[in-house]
């Protein structure tokens, strides 16, 4: 199975800075006929379902505001939030949907305001 | 509008079973794949079981098989997770959830249930 680690727990940013989240698998989620990192990213606000956010990598879920952005290839990946607005404040997950099951998630960044 | 609505949870003893439905509407459900993820309190995502479109193919993770078994009926769009000898470690809340493109299984998730939550305690 692919592990996904996500790094750090969680951190505390002010409003208006940039959090930037973390996320490493065990093996490549780089697939080479097709040059597509099977990755994406939710956010999770409390007492909700995680949203989608990105997948492959980098691309925005429609209607998910461009503050948002992904990037990274094969094991090592990033979610930036480029400027921290109040409703931000979530936990977000990586998560990989490369090849065979089963399908797995980072342990989660709980974002704060500092 | 897409909308998944789980049903079927709540409180029993270890070894009992369960069973969780997820009522699904605002897509053509026989089109896609479907999955079951979990969320023990307080911890992350565990994804569970998937089902193909027709219901030919079911996918497990270790955890849960010979213990879970995932199936669907298209005609009334409704997902089903069949839980048996259940564990302590199995209470979480447990979401259905609907893969953003048609056939694939293992994919992303673009519309999540609200959840049903499963206890397993004595």
């Amino acid at each position: 199975d692919i592990v996904m680690t996500q790094s750090p727990d969680s951190l505390a940013v002010s409003l208006g800075e940039r959090a930037t989240i973390n996320c490493k698998s065990s093996q490549s989620v780089l697939y080479s006929s097709n040059n597509k990192n099977y990755l994406a990213w939710y956010q999770q606000k409390p007492g909700q379902p995680p949203k989608l956010l990105i997948y492959w990598a980098s691309t925005r879920e429609s209607g998910v505001p461009d503050r948002f952005s992904g990037s990274g290839s094969g094991t090592e990946f990033t979610l930036t939030i480029s400027s921290l607005q109040a409703e931000d404040v979530a936990v977000y997950y990586c998560q990989q949907y490369y090849n065979t099951p089963p399908i797995t998630f980072g342990g989660g960044t709980k974002v704060e305001i500092k | 509008e897409v909308q998944l609505l789980e049903s079927g949870g709540g409180l029993v003893q270890p070894g009992g079973s369960l069973r969780l439905s997820c009522a699904a509407s605002g897509f053509t459900f026989s089109s896609y794949a479907m999955s079951w993820v979990r969320q023990a309190p307080g911890k992350g995502l565990e994804w569970v079981s998937a089902i193909s479109g027709s219901g030919d193919s079911t996918y497990d993770a270790d955890v849960v098989k010979g213990r879970f078994t995932i199936s669907r009926d298209n005609a009334k769009n409704t997902l089903y997770l069949q839980m048996n000898n259940l564990r302590a470690d199995d209470t979480a809340v447990y979401y259905c959830a609907k893969p953003r493109v048609t056939i694939t299984v293992i994919t992303v998730f673009d519309h999540w249930g609200q959840g049903t939550l499963v206890t397993v305690s004595s």
